[in-house]
């Protein structure tokens, strides 16, 4: 059973600090999204990575994939309120054409 | 381009109950995957339907099924209603293109699903 752990589960920091969320899995995944969810709402992507070691910037946001594609991380610089949110990791394997959803973070960052 | 949308947007039923879940798919899009999220958890696979049939499953009992549309909308059924179903119901839209290869998907808003 493939399984993707989050870690922290649960984050409350002040604005302008910096934070990682890590995502690991004992399975190799064709590719690796991270969402962030909003109470009541869909999740909403942030961004995809294929490549082993592959680094994506999203403004404040940066998402690493791991050499061999079994982990993730997010690291946000600066933190913001609006920010809050729970952040999500999924892997995709082509083989199965399915996602698995990590955990969550459940981030909040208080002005 | 029009996004992924889902109906209801919450919903009341009693235990025993039968419920059916709709979702227009992302233009342009030909799989569609339901997900059930529980409070506070990540969302959990149930299946998947790509050109009508069911294209993979997730550990969920038969009484959920499903249906996909010619013009890709789908349908999650869910019958025999227990309270932990209840949860917020997802669904995402995405494009296979060639064999084995799936693009990104996005997510629907999601119906919630109270079970009494």
């Amino acid at each position: 059973t493939q399984l993707l752990e989050q870690s922290p589960q649960f984050l409350s920091i002040q604005e302008g600090e910096n934070l990682t969320v890590y995502c690991n899995s004992s399975s190799v995944f064709s590719s690796l999204q991270w969402y962030r969810q909003e109470p009541g709402e869909g999740p909403v992507l942030l961004v995809t990575v294929v490549t082993g070691g592959e680094v994506k910037k999203l403004k404040r946001l940066t998402f690493q994939f791991g050499d061999a594609r079994k982990d993730s991380s997010l690291h946000i610089t600066a933190a913001q309120p609006g920010d809050t949110g729970l952040y999500l990791c999924a892997g995709f394997t082509s083989g199965t054409y399915k996602y698995i959803f990590g955990t969550g973070t459940r981030l909040k960052v208080l002005a | 381009e029009t996004g992924v949308t889902q109906s209801p947007t919450h919903l009341i039923k009693t235990r025993g109950q039968q419920v059916t879940l709709r979702c227009s798919s992302q233009s342009g899009h030909n799989t569609v995957s339901w997900y059930q999220q529980a409070l506070g958890q990540g969302p959990q696979f149930i299946f998947q339907y790509y050109r009508e049939e069911e294209n993979g499953r997730g550990n969920f009992p038969p009484r959920f099924s499903g249906l996909q549309f010619p013009n890709y909308s789908s349908e999650l059924n869910v019958n025999a209603l227990e309270l932990d179903d209840s949860a917020l119901y997802l669904c995402a839209s995405s494009r296979l293109a060639g064999e084995m290869v799936e693009e990104t998907q996005y997510f629907g808003p999601g119906t919630r699903l109270l079970v009494l």
